[in-house]
């Protein structure tokens, strides 16, 4: 079974710039996460999709960031204009289910982000 | 606020030894806790979880106990291994519609030298 599948793995960029990630989750999985790991810290969730219904975005800096799940498949997160403070690395992840049920988070390798 | 913290930065065990991973939180809501380990370039890897039902779940070399009334947890490795050496993560989430919203410690940086 193929993993979260995320593109690209790095990415530099200069301030002010605008930037895309991609995600595809596990097949048939419902649930897409988006998390931002700054060095040295842990995960910390972004957004949180259900089929392709937004279930959490507290802590989306809305300003700045937006996502989308379209087609309740694959998943974009946009950073516009990005800053210094967006270095991080970008993390998805995938569950089977989602809202209600605890269950295991699946993570794809990430996406390096350096602002320059 | 950080709700869920890791209170030691780094752990270095020898191989064969046991290596106890420790993590606190604050939040009383959190009913489910699981624990991660990350290496280099590579994304979280789910090890072990514990609902609060329980306060003892094994899976082979890996052991989670769950101490309610302390708010603590605790990931036990026997023996341990160099393979084992990686940054793991504990990570709490509230139920109901939260159980998705995990919440993530800062981490521990295990060394398991041969």
């Amino acid at each position: 079974e193929a993993g979260v599948a995320q593109s690209p793995r790095y990415k530099i960029i200069e301030k002010r710039q605008s930037v895309a990630f991609w995600c595809n989750p596990i097949s048939g999985h419902a649930t897409l996460y988006w998390y931002q790991q700054i060095l040295g810290q842990g995960p910390k969730l972004l957004i949180q999709f259900q089929n392709n219904g937004v279930v959490d975005d507290s802590q989306l800096p809305k300003d700045r960031f937006s996502a989308e799940r379209l087609k309740g498949v694959d998943s974009t997160l946009k950073i516009q204009p990005a800053k210094l403070e967006d270095s991080a690395v970008y993390l998805c992840a995938s569950s089977l289910r989602g809202a209600g049920v605890p269950e295991t988070q699946y993570f794809g390798p990430g996406t390096r982000l350096l602002v320059l | 606020d950080q709700q869920v913290k890791q209170n030691s930065p780094s752990l270095s065990v020898q191989e064969g030894r046991i290596s106890i991973l420790n993590c606190d939180y604050t939040n009383s809501m959190f009913d489910y806790f699981l624990w991660y380990k990350k290496y280099p370039a590579e994304g979280p890897t789910f090890l072990i979880s514990i609902s609060s039902i329980k306060d003892k779940n094994e899976d082979g070399r890996f052991t989670v106990f769950l101490n309610k009334s302390a708010k603590h947890l605790s990931l036990h490795i026997v023996p341990s291994q160099p393979g084992d050496s990686a940054v793991y993560f504990c990570a709490a989430s509230a139920g109901g519609t939260s159980y998705g919203k995990l919440t993530f410690g800062q981490g521990t940086i295990l060394t398991v030298h041969p």
